[in-house]
């Protein structure tokens, strides 16, 4: 199972919206309600900011959201904050309780 | 509070054996899957291994299978990974996790380092 695509770099200013997407194919991405988002910042673990697709966990602002388009999955950042600036992750179900990530997207806020 | 705390990483030969721990609080462990997710320095995340709560059923990614062994003890709240016949490229921060709503991760550990070098 190859690592979903995604961007290595955006970059915004605060107060702008950036989205970084995630590609895979119809096996994974394209197949799976099940995608899911993580936010790491540098030496910390991953923090869990979209399930299902589209829906956020409670405590994650509503500034994160998510959609899908065929095998593209896409994570949208509204009203950009400076504590925003991490590495993102894309997830996907895959099947038989297995699972891939993409390979990560660092987001910049400058 | 829910916490997981990952233990037993540290420094191995190619060949070896190695295994990590996760003990879990803050939350019923007996009623949720467990996995572990690693990562090399420098690179992204890469999913290794779930365990379920019925039948405790194990899965596991392509690089690993055959090799690395996902275990829990409910009675002690933990899950642990035996990792058998240890590569360079197995090198990586090892996280646990708690799987939640059936298909995320929520929470993660804090990792613990394993590092695979001659």
């Amino acid at each position: 199972q190859s690592a979903l695509t995604q961007p290595r770099s955006v970059s915004g200013s605060p107060g702008q919206s950036v989205t970084i997407s995630c590609t895979g194919t119809s096996n994974d991405v394209g197949a799976s309600i099940y995608v899911s988002w993580y936010q790491q910042h540098p030496g910390k673990a991953p923090k869990f900011i979209i399930y299902n697709v589209s829906e956020r966990p409670s405590g994650v602002p509503d500034r994160f959201s998510g959609s899908k388009s065929g095998n593209t999955a896409s994570l949208t950042i509204s009203g950009l904050q400076v504590e925003d600036d991490a590495d993102y992750y894309c997830c996907s179900y895959v099947a038989r309780y297995t699972w891939v990530f993409g390979g990560g997207t660092k987001l910049t806020v400058l | 509070e829910v916490q997981l705390v990952e233990s037993g990483g540290g420094l191995v030969q190619p060949g070896e054996s190695l295994r990590v721990s996760c003990a879990a609080s803050g939350f019923a462990f007996s009623n949720f899957a467990m996995t572990w997710v690693r990562q090399a320095p420098g690179k992204g995340l890469e999913w290794v291994a779930d365990i379920d709560v019925l039948d405790y059923n194990t899965y596991y990614g392509g690089a690993v299978k055959g090799r690395f062994t996902i275990s829990r003890d409910n009675s002690k709240n933990t899950v642990s990974l035996e990792m058998k016949s240890l590569r360079v490229e197995d090198t990586a921060i090892y996280y646990c996790a708690r799987r939640w709503g059936g298909y995320n991760f929520d929470p993660w550990g804090q990792g613990t380092l394993v590092t695979v070098s001659s």
